[in-house]
Order: structure tokens, then C-alpha cells, then sequence
């Protein structure tokens, strides 16, 4: 069975960074690209980021330049390193499993984890 | 970016009866070579993670009841639920995946019973 948890979020200031991880188990973890959802609390769904099977990386415009997502494969692992935190990143942030195999980026998703508050204020 | 446009908001419609929601894309996510709509549906519950449960825009995903449905073309879409069950009380988002990687969702409709 597919799982996926997400850890790392919490309460950080403004400007701070915060790291989530997503374990993951039930699948190849290595021949699937991976990525990030944000949802603001009480608002819709937000694309962050994803990072192919080979590694290639994309960001939304929103958080380019101070996120970076990583993987490691030999850790079933996700990583998202968030930087230059601000209020409008508060958020849950889950990660998701492409639908498609081997696929450079499918672009939807079939198994999310249950998701990792982060809070950004002072 | 593509803008996905929902109607409605929500909607309360009686148990057994019938579901509609639509989705509006503001450029098409026909890929011509392939003939696909880039377009899928999830489902996601109070307190839950987002569920699976369209893509290619009529593809059913595994373990999807069949009482869901989807259709449209272009940039008109519809999710369609044929005899409404009480577990099906969700926001249901529509979500582009043309325009890679700058993938977008419509703001989301809520559905209840009536």
C-alpha cells in the first residue's frame, strides 16, 4: 500500500526557513517524480513544486528563487527546503505522487500524504 | 497560467439525485497530437488530502465508483455525479495539467445535501 508522510512544519517568523520531508513506502519511489501542493487555510489548492524521477526540478513563480526541492532515493525521501519565509506561505503543505511512471512530469497526482502545517508569523 | 474557473461556488442537491460541476479553462488543454484533455478531478473531504478522480478528463481513476464521471472538451469540462451519496459531501477542484509545470486548479465547489 502507497503511504506518504509529510513532517517538518510548524510555527516560524517571517524571513525564518523550514524543512519538510516526505517518507515515502509501497512503491518505487525512485521512478516516480514527486511534488508539493500548498493549501492556505480555508482556500483552494496551490501548486509549489516538483522534482522529475531524474532530478529535474520546477518551481511556481510564487516560491522560485527561495524553495528547493530534493529527493533522496535511497532514503524514499522528498525534501522541501523553504527560505525567506512570509505569511502568505502558511499553509499545508502535502506532497503527492505522480500518476504515471517513468514519466518526465504527468502533471496529476494519485496518492497525496495528509499534510504538514506550516505557520509563518511572529 | 492557464485560469480554471469553477461553477458554481456549491451546490446542495437532494441524496440519489444528480451532481453537476463545471470547469472552465481560459485557453484549451486539447493537445491536438495526442487528441487528450489535460484536465483532472479531485475530491477532497473535510480534514483530508485530495483524492484522485479523473484524469485525461473522462478517466476514471482505480477504485473510482462508476457514478462519477467526467466530460467535456477543449475548455468546457463537467463533473458529473449521477445519483449523489451521502459520503460524496467534498469540494471538488478541476485542475489543468496542458500548461507543464505551471499547473492550476479552479478555486474549488462545495457540494451538500439538500
Amino acid at each position: 500500500e502507497v503511504h506518504l508522510l509529510e513532517s517538518g512544519g510548524g510555527l516560524v517568523q517571517p524571513g525564518g526557513s523550514q524543512r519538510l520531508s516526505c517518507t515515502a513506502s509501497g512503491f518505487s519511489f525512485s521512478t516516480y517524480a514527486m511534488t508539493w501542493v500548498r493549501q492556505a487555510p480555508g482556500k483552494g489548492l496551490e501548486w509549489v513544486s516538483s522534482i522529475s524521477a531524474s532530478g529535474s526540478t520546477y518551481y511556481a513563480d510564487s516560491v522560485k528563487g527561495r524553495f528547493t526541492i530534493s529527493r533522496d532515493n535511497s532514503k524514499n525521501t522528498l525534501y522541501l527546503q523553504m527560505n525567506s519565509l512570509r505569511a502568505e506561505d502558511t499553509a499545508v503543505y502535502y506532497c503527492a505522487k505522480d500518476q504515471v511512471e517513468m514519466s518526465t512530469l504527468a502533471g496529476f497526482w494519485d496518492y497525496w500524504g495528509q499534510g504538514t502545517l506550516v505557520t509563518v508569523s511572529s | 497560467d492557464i485560469v480554471m474557473t469553477q461553477s458554481p461556488d456549491s451546490l446542495a442537491v437532494s441524496l440519489g439525485e444528480r451532481a453537476s460541476i463545471n470547469c472552465r479553462s481560459s485557453q484549451s488543454v486539447l493537445y491536438s497530437s495526442n487528441n487528450r484533455n489535460y484536465l483532472a478531478w479531485y475530491q477532497q473531504k473535510p480534514g483530508q488530502p485530495p483524492k484522485l478522480l479523473i484524469y485525461w478528463a473522462s478517466t476514471r481513476e482505480s477504485g473510482v465508483p462508476d457514478r462519477f464521471s467526467g466530460s467535456g472538451s477543449g475548455t468546457d469540462f463537467t463533473l458529473t455525479i449521477s445519483s449523489l451519496q451521502a459520503e460524496d459531501v467534498a469540494v471538488y477542484y478541476c485542475q489543468q495539467y496542458f500548461d507543464s509545470p505551471q499547473w492550476t486548479f479552479g478555486q474549488g465547489t462545495k457540494v451538500e445535501i439538500k
